[in-house]
């Protein structure tokens, strides 16, 4: 069974301050696929980034960078230099080899807020 | 860009109602989910379709049911609704060749069941 753990239920911050969402996953498939959605307040899901289970490099896109390390299962999620507009509901998922991405499993959400 | 669409962002039914949430996708997807969202139990699969007339069981089935006339649109039916069923509802989609591609999510429907 496949699982992903997001332990940080809620998080605020200041604005331009640096932030790091934790998430860390169970699979037993070699092959896998990670993703983070973003959930701002009008309710649609937003894809973020993917990664493969055989793509360890770290990426940067803008403000945000994503730390892929399988040897602790996690894949982290950090916004740097924080806005009021990142405050949402971030979700971190899960598909396995053979599974469809809109059947992943996904973790609890992280409600991040930012404050000015 | 690909557009999900779900008819309602707000709906308040009663007790007992036959209620329908509708989903239409412009993007010639194969596969159409539905998904529950409540606070602190994140989302959760109720029904998918990989096709036409093809729907599947997810994680909480009890109490729903879908209909996937058209390949564009896939409506969540819940036969006699409940209180318990007051949740926030997300349809998506994404293509069948897509294992490693993510997937496309409409606004939501915000349902109270009073």
């Amino acid at each position: 069974a496949q699982k992903v753990t997001q332990a940080q239920t809620e998080i605020s911050v200041v604005e331009k301050e640096d932030v790091t969402l934790d998430c860390v996953y169970e699979t037993r498939d070699t092959t896998y696929y990670l993703f983070w959605y973003k959930q701002p307040p009008s309710g649609e899901l937003v894809f973020l980034i993917r990664r493969n289970s055989f793509d360890e490099q770290n990426e940067i896109s803008g403000r945000y960078s994503w730390n892929f390390q399988k040897s602790t299962s996690s894949f982290n999620f950090t916004i740097t230099a924080s806005q009021v507009v990142d405050s949402a509901v971030y979700f971190c998922a899960l598909s396995g080899e053979n599974t469809n991405a809109g059947k992943s499993t996904f973790g609890d959400g992280t409600t991040l807020t930012v404050k000015p | 860009d690909v557009k999900v669409t779900q008819s309602s962002r707000y709906l308040v039914k009663r007790t007992g109602e036959k209620v329908f949430l509708e989903c239409v996708q412009d993007m010639d997807h194969e596969n159409m989910f539905w998904y529950r969202q409540d606070p602190g139990l994140g989302l959760r699969l109720i029904y998918f379709s990989y096709d036409v007339k093809m729907k599947e069981k997810g994680d909480i089935p009890e109490g729903y049911s879908v209909s996937r006339e058209k390949k564009e649109r896939f409506s969540l039916i819940l036969e006699s609704a409940s209180t318990n069923q007051t949740s926030m509802y997300l349809c998506a989609s994404s293509p069948t060749r897509g294992f490693n591609t993510e997937a496309f999510f409409g606004q939501g429907t915000r349902l109270t069941v009073v």
